[in-house]
């Protein structure tokens, strides 16, 4: 059964960084472009970053563009966000999920507050 | 770019059906598939519908999707409703044009 499993959350100040990861198991993890998506507090669904399955390719949202930078290590089946120059807009339970969004994992939550 | 609108909530009683709408504001959902997910309070996302109308095993077939291309838009059909099925649904596409993927802002549906 596929699973995903984020850690890495918590509390950071204003224009700090953080490192998200992601591991999978259960599916073909070299063959899946991966995502990660937020949700602020109370808000919807926002989706963040995508990467290719090979790592070749990888898309932004404009919100994160130049400060997140998506990564994976498929030896590792692991999946990473680097979160820069953090500000309070970002503070969120972050998801990673498959390409199609098949599978989710249960969220690390990031809180940017001084 | 585009954005993709739903009605922020909806309600209805338990073996009824219901449907929801997502519009989107530009472009065409041809060229795109639509996903929807569902997100019970407390829990993660899952996905009940993916390329238009295409359920992933486990997703019993009460839930449908469907595009209407005349209107743009596409809707996510519950019928037989059940107490379990209350939850927020989002309709999610893909924008090919800057390869950016587009949620809409969500429908709580409320089963009573």
């Amino acid at each position: 059964q596929a699973q995903l499993a984020e850690s890495g959350g918590g509390v950071v100040q204003p224009g700090g960084s953080l490192r998200l990861s992601c591991a999978a198991s259960g599916f073909n993890f070299s063959r899946y472009g991966m995502h990660w998506v937020r949700q602020a507090p109370g808000k919807g669904l926002e989706w963040v970053t995508f990467i290719r399955y090979d790592g070749n390719n990888e898309y932004y949202a404009d919100s994160v563009k130049g400060r997140f930078t998506i990564s994976r290590d498929n030896s590792k089946n692991t999946l990473y966000l680097e979160m820069n120059s953090l500000r309070p807009e970002d503070t969120a339970v972050y998801y990673c999920a498959s390409q199609r969004f098949d599978f989710w994992g249960q969220g690390t939550l990031v809180t940017v507050s001084s | 770019n585009f954005i993709l609108t739903q009605p922020h909530s909806v309600s209805e009683s338990p073996g009824k059906t219901v449907t929801i709408s997502c519009t989107r504001s530009s472009g065409n959902f041809a060229s795109d598939y639509v996903q929807w997910c569902q997100q019970r309070p407390g829990s993660s996302p899952t996905t009940v519908i993916y390329e238009d109308d295409q359920r992933p095993s486990g997703i019993p077939d009460r839930f449908s999707g469907s595009i209407d291309s005349s209107s743009n838009s596409a809707s996510l059909t519950i019928s037989g409703l059940r107490t379990e099925d209350e939850a927020d649904y989002y309709c999610q596409s893909y924008d090919s044009s800057n390869h950016r993927w587009v949620f809409g802002g969500g429908t709580k549906l409320t089963v009573l």
